[in-house]
């Protein structure tokens, strides 16, 4: 099956640093997406993305969409202690007319520097 | 508004009760999913329910039935459990038009199997 690269798998942060982490595909998707997810909570999108090369922010959130179809990153800006969390990507594809399917990345799990 | 609600939030069972976990929206999306998450895993795909048909069952076991009484709500019926089924069990809407494909996730329910 499709199977996506997120990296780094861990990222430890501190106040005021802009992070990045991005996801690699063998495959090509219609449609890349990223979430935050808290413990114990669902994951809450942060940014869609429809179009290769479309660069697209949110706050202090800027996520990208490879050119290839392949592959997105995204960037937080001027980190602050509630970004710490997991972020998955992931990837649309249509199975069949009006039914798609998301594939996740492995999850980058941001922490506090101590 | 982009609110999928789970209920209940958490749910403990043993292996021999019949249990169901159930999910709303009231957003118009046609497309509805449940997703079973292990611990600092990913979210995995079970069903897929598109215009309240199942379009995806992704070799899920018969002990999970879904089912989706009209495009508003989606239950996901629980019977003989086993222990290692313990995990947060998601689920998620979206549009599924034109480019609209980005999935919405409501907070989980925590299911523990004793």
């Amino acid at each position: 099956g499709q199977q996506l690269n997120q990296s780094p798998q861990s990222m430890f942060i501190q106040e005021g640093e802009d992070v990045s982490m991005n996801c690699t595909s063998s495959s090509i998707f219609n449609t890349w997406l990223w979430y935050k997810q808290d413990p114990g909570e669902g994951p809450v999108l942060l940014i869609a993305l429809y179009k290769a090369g479309e660069l697209t922010s949110n706050g202090r959130l800027t996520a990208q969409f490879g050119t290839t179809r392949k592959d997105s990153f995204l960037n937080i800006s001027a980190s602050i202690p509630s970004d710490v969390g997991i972020y998955f990507c992931a990837g649309v594809s249509m199975i069949k007319a009006a039914v798609n399917k998301l594939t996740f990345g492995g999850g980058t799990r941001v922490l506090v520097k101590p | 508004d982009t609110e999928v609600t789970q209920t209940p939030k958490h749910l403990v069972m043993g292996m021999t009760n019949k249990k169901s976990l159930k999910c709303e929206q009231h957003m118009g999306h046609r497309a509805m999913y449940w997703y079973k998450q292990k611990a600092k895993k990913p979210p995995e795909l079970m069903f897929v329910y598109s215009y309240e048909k199942l379009s995806i069952n992704e070799s899920v076991p018969s002990r999970f039935s879904p089912e989706c009484p009209n495009s508003s709500l989606l239950n996901l019926h629980l019977h003989a459990l086993q222990p290692e089924d313990s995990a947060l069990y998601l689920c998620a809407s979206s549009q599924d038009r034109g480019l609209r494909t980005e999935a919405f996730f409501g907070q989980g329910t925590r299911l523990t199997v004793v």
